[in-house]
């Protein structure tokens, strides 16, 4: 079984600091890993995801993760927020076979204030 | 092209009824997978169908029961409602190139007096 581990809560910074949000996780077989979020009243959207390869991915709004398998992690960085980031942050794990049957943490709730 | 829809968005029943949603997903996605959303548990996992057939469940009471049509809607059931049942309900697809990305509607806010 697997299981995700997000210590922080919540998370408050100032608009264009940078930010880490920390995501551990625990499994006996090799996982696929994702981070998502959910903006108030709406349904979670992807954010990034690895599957494979580079242990740095991407997305399109300037977070990043970085997959490290020794430390069993996946912390999300961002280098400087928005206030348009302030939301809640899943990271979720799922076996190879299992895509849909997503393993998820408790969330980390981002507050960017100006 | 349209998210997925999920219906209603609100609801309100008492402990003992029963309870149908429903989602409608992306078009031309046949996965559609269900989780619930609470305070206290977080998100967890109930059940995934594929071309109408239920191919993964989640640890929950056999109160908790879906399907899915032929033109890949889903509706989940929950008969004998208890307090505890009160949660978001968020419905997921997925189409059979990209499997990993999963797309969610908004939910289900399902209230339980």
């Amino acid at each position: 079984a697997q299981s995700v581990t997000q210590l922080d809560s919540q998370v408050p910074v100032f608009e264009e600091a940078p930010v880490e949000l920390r995501c551990n996780y625990s499994s006996s077989v090799s996982v696929y890993l994702f981070w998502y979020v959910q903006y108030p009243n709406q349904g979670l959207q992807l954010l990034l995801k690895y599957l494979s390869g580079s242990t740095l991915v991407e997305s399109i709004n300037g977070f990043e993760a970085e997959f490290n398998k020794s430390q069993t992690s996946f912390h999300l960085r961002k280098p400087s927020v928005h206030i348009s980031d302030t939301a809640e942050y899943f990271c979720a794990v799922s076996e190879y076979t299992g895509f849909q049957k997503l393993v998820f943490g408790t969330g980390t709730r981002l507050l960017v204030s100006p | 092209k349209a998210g997925v829809t999920q219906t209603p968005r609100y609801l309100i029943k008492t402990r003992g009824q029963q309870v149908t949603l429903s989602c409608s997903p992306i078009s031309g996605h046949r996965s559609v997978s269900w989780y619930q959303q609470t305070p206290g548990q977080g998100l967890q996992f109930l059940f995934e169908y594929f071309s109408e057939t239920q191919r993964n469940k989640g640890n929950f009471p056999g109160r908790f029961s879906g399907r899915q049509f032929s033109n890949s809607r889903s509706e989940m059931n929950v008969s004998t409602l208890e307090l505890g049942d009160s949660a978001l309900y968020l419905c997921a697809s997925s189409s059979g190139q990209d499997r990993e990305k999963l797309f969610f509607g908004s939910g289900t806010q399902l209230s339980v007096l």
